[in-house]
């Protein structure tokens, strides 16, 4: 089993809808929850941070953590095809000695 | 800009060749990460350095290696490079005044 598990997709929503990307994990130490966007082979961008459960805003972006469920989700609201992207998440225990990533959710927003 | 500096951009050779990329972390970062990302897979996690000791393996191959100087930039060297190690190559890095950890915008290996 892996210790994070992310849906690959392909996700297509058309411009102007929410988007829902969810990550599930078994490991009960991690502490620290990440949400990175990478476009085409670039170098992934930190998008959310947040640590431990609840949720966190920042514009158009809700990071939703679950720990009692070991499920975290990313939502984007007003999506714009600026959006098209992988979405990577990514959790740490409280050393930061290794960050576990998911393999990623390819979205598409279509104008 | 995330402020992770990573050279060569690209970089091309031949099997059985050595490479060595090079990565500055961030102003004031002590920590340093490799990640290894072949084409349509996530990232693999490869080393984790701190203050120029080895913090964390994951699954490196004993043909790679890496180190941190005193400087603070770390190098991942290659070896007996198989066509199999064509990938993108990321470095990043963490510390300072938070916990976050940001990624150079790599170096893509084509081995021919």
């Amino acid at each position: 089993q892996k210790e994070v598990e992310q849906d690959p997709g392909p996700l297509s929503v058309p411009e102007g809808a929410i988007v829902s990307l969810n990550c599930t994990y078994s490991n009960s130490a991690f502490q620290y929850f990440m949400w990175y966007r990478q476009y085409s082979r670039k170098g992934p961008e930190l998008l959310m941070y947040t640590y431990s459960s609840g949720n966190k805003e920042d514009g158009r972006f809700t990071a939703q953590v679950d720990k009692s469920s070991k499920y975290i989700s990313l939502f984007i609201r007003d999506s714009q095809p600026s959006d098209s992207a992988t979405y990577l998440c990514a959790m740490v225990s409280g050393n930061f000695n290794k960050f576990y990533f998911g393999s990623g959710t390819k979205l598409n927003v279509k104008p | 800009d995330s402020g992770v500096t990573q050279t060569p951009k690209h970089l091309i050779t031949a099997t059985g060749q050595r490479v060595t990329l090079r990565c500055s972390p961030r102003s004031g970062d002590l920590s340093v990460y490799w990640y290894q990302q072949s084409l349509d897979q996530g990232l693999q996690f490869l080393i984790q350095y701190y203050n120029g000791e080895e913090r964390a393996k994951g699954n490196i191959l004993e043909r790679f290696s890496a180190q941190q100087f005193p400087d603070l930039h770390s190098e991942l060297n290659l070896s007996s490079l198989e066509l199999g190690d064509s990938a993108l190559y990321f470095c990043a890095s963490r510390g300072g005044l938070g916990n976050e950890q940001f990624f150079g915008p790599g170096t893509r290996l084509t081995v021919l």
